[in-house]
């Protein structure tokens, strides 16, 4: 199994371009994910997908765009790039099961995409 | 709305000194708790998770961790660190129950020194 995939992993972009961060995985999951990381700020969630043909908004949606395409992928869009949305992007995947205590789920992560906007 | 604080921003250790990483949250109901890694130029990776049971929870690596109900606590600890254990370490909670969102906390980057 591959588990989470991301391309590309490096980008560089011109304030104002466009692209699509793809994301897969194999295992099934329900819930894909798709994160920012930067320095001392954790991840944060831009979107995430709780099951195949939803999605909505996480913690800073503004500037971004998804796709859910099917039960494996689930690509992040710029429409018009940023020098603040220079950053590592992180998608995950997660699935959910019902024990006697309530729900559990763990996050899976990929391998990242390296984004600077110039 | 669940909240995650690291306290420990940036900790530096000899190698064979022990270790210990903060990690408070806050919400009201149940949680399921986690520890993630982060080795430099890689991405997150599962170091241990609490579901329920015994709150002292071993992880790999020899990490473990201690959930403390009363404190709203989900400490990360190591007897005796290695220079290969130099990363950032991310806690993380998730409600229990309905949909899985988890929050992460800033992270804390351990720089061991041999």
């Amino acid at each position: 199994n591959a588990g989470v995939t991301q391309t590309p992993k490096f980008q560089v972009l011109k304030t104002g371009q466009s692209m699509t961060l793809q994301c897969a995985q194999d295992m099934n999951h329900n819930s894909m994910y798709w994160y920012r990381q930067d320095p001392g700020m954790g991840l944060r969630l831009i979107y995430y997908s709780a099951s195949e043909g939803t999605t909505d908004k996480g913690e800073v949606p503004n500037g971004y765009n998804v796709s859910r395409l099917n039960k494996r992928e689930f690509s992040l869009r710029l429409e018009s790039a940023a020098p603040s949305q220079t950053s590592v992007y992180f998608c995950a995947s997660s699935d959910s099961w019902r024990g006697l205590a309530g729900t559990y789920n763990e996050q899976f992560f990929g391998p990242g995409t390296r984004l600077t906007v110039l | 709305a669940q909240s995650v604080s690291q306290h420990n921003h940036h900790v530096i250790l000899s190698e064979a000194a022990s270790l210990e990483l903060g990690c408070n949250y806050s919400y009201g109901g149940t949680v399921n708790l986690f520890w993630y890694v982060q080795y430099p130029g890689q991405h997150l990776q599962l170091l241990l998770k609490y579901f329920s049971g015994d709150p002292l929870v071993k992880g790999i690596k020899g990490f473990e961790a201690e959930f403390i109900k009363s404190k709203f606590s989900f400490n990360l600890r190591k007897p005796s660190v290695q220079w290969s254990d130099t990363a950032e370490y991310f806690c993380a909670v998730n409600a229990r129950g309905g949909y899985q969102k988890v929050t992460f906390g800033t992270g804390t980057k351990l720089q061991v020194i041999p």
